[in-house]
């Protein structure tokens, strides 16, 4: 009963690194999200996607790309990290079928410095 | 887009209060969910609400689900130390952008004993 298994938990970049936060569920679920939640703040839609081969942007794409190339796997690569990309990045995933409830990972905090 | 605004942002109530939180959004929604997330946990699924007028309670927790399907609400009667967190709702995007998932800002809840 793993779930939604991010990897690393915790990160410090340089600015200008790149790195990938690593995401994987075994629950077989279509749909997977990334989201970034700051400080005290709510959760903001990087990309999501709805099954394998499929992703699209959502509110803060900028700086991030993602790829879905298997049902169970959704990597988020930073390519040129940015101070502004500190924050902590959760995964999720949920089942196709209309409204069901996401499965969030525990979260990776990352630090750009 | 689609946008779905919380308020309030933040709220403070002696233990024993209740607590409301109210979701606004843009469009009509098909249904509605709503998380909390613990202090330095991920969210975690409560409810869905998907028909217009619906009420659904959990113990002290009530989820409301406007007749329009453009608003919601989560009531907490008589708040415990344990209801502190983050609630918040999540909104499920039809029509080209199924599957994606809209969370609002949140609601920061602080219960003093």
């Amino acid at each position: 009963n793993a779930g939604v298994t991010q990897t690393p938990k915790f990160r410090i970049l340089k600015i200008g690194q790149s790195m990938t936060l690593q995401c994987t569920q075994d629950m077989n679920h279509n749909y997977m999200y990334w989201y970034r939640q700051d400080p005290g703040m709510g959760l903001k839609l990087i990309y999501y996607s709805v099954g394998a081969g499929i992703t699209d942007k959502g509110e803060v794409p900028n700086g991030y790309n993602v790829s879905r190339s298997t049902t169970e796997d959704f990597p988020l690569r930073l390519e040129l990290a940015a101070p502004s990309q500190t924050s902590v990045y959760f995964c999720a995933s949920r089942d196709r079928s209309h409204g069901t409830e996401a499965f969030f990972g525990q979260g990776t905090r990352l630090t750009v410095v | 887009g689609q946008q779905v605004m919380q308020i309030p942002q933040y709220q403070h109530v002696q233990e024993g209060e209740d607590f409301t939180t109210y979701c606004n959004s843009s469009t009509t929604l098909s249904n509605i969910q709503w998380y909390k997330q613990r202090p330095g946990g991920h969210p975690v699924f409560l409810i869905q609400l998907v028909k217009s007028g619906e009420v659904k309670k959990q113990k002290r927790l009530t989820f409301q689900f406007g007749e329009a399907k453009k608003n919601s609400s989560l009531h907490i009667t008589a708040t415990q130390t344990t209801d502190v967190g983050t609630y918040f709702c999540a909104a499920n995007a039809g029509g080209t952008s199924y599957g994606k998932l809209t969370f609002g800002q949140g609601t920061i809840l602080t219960v003093h004993p």
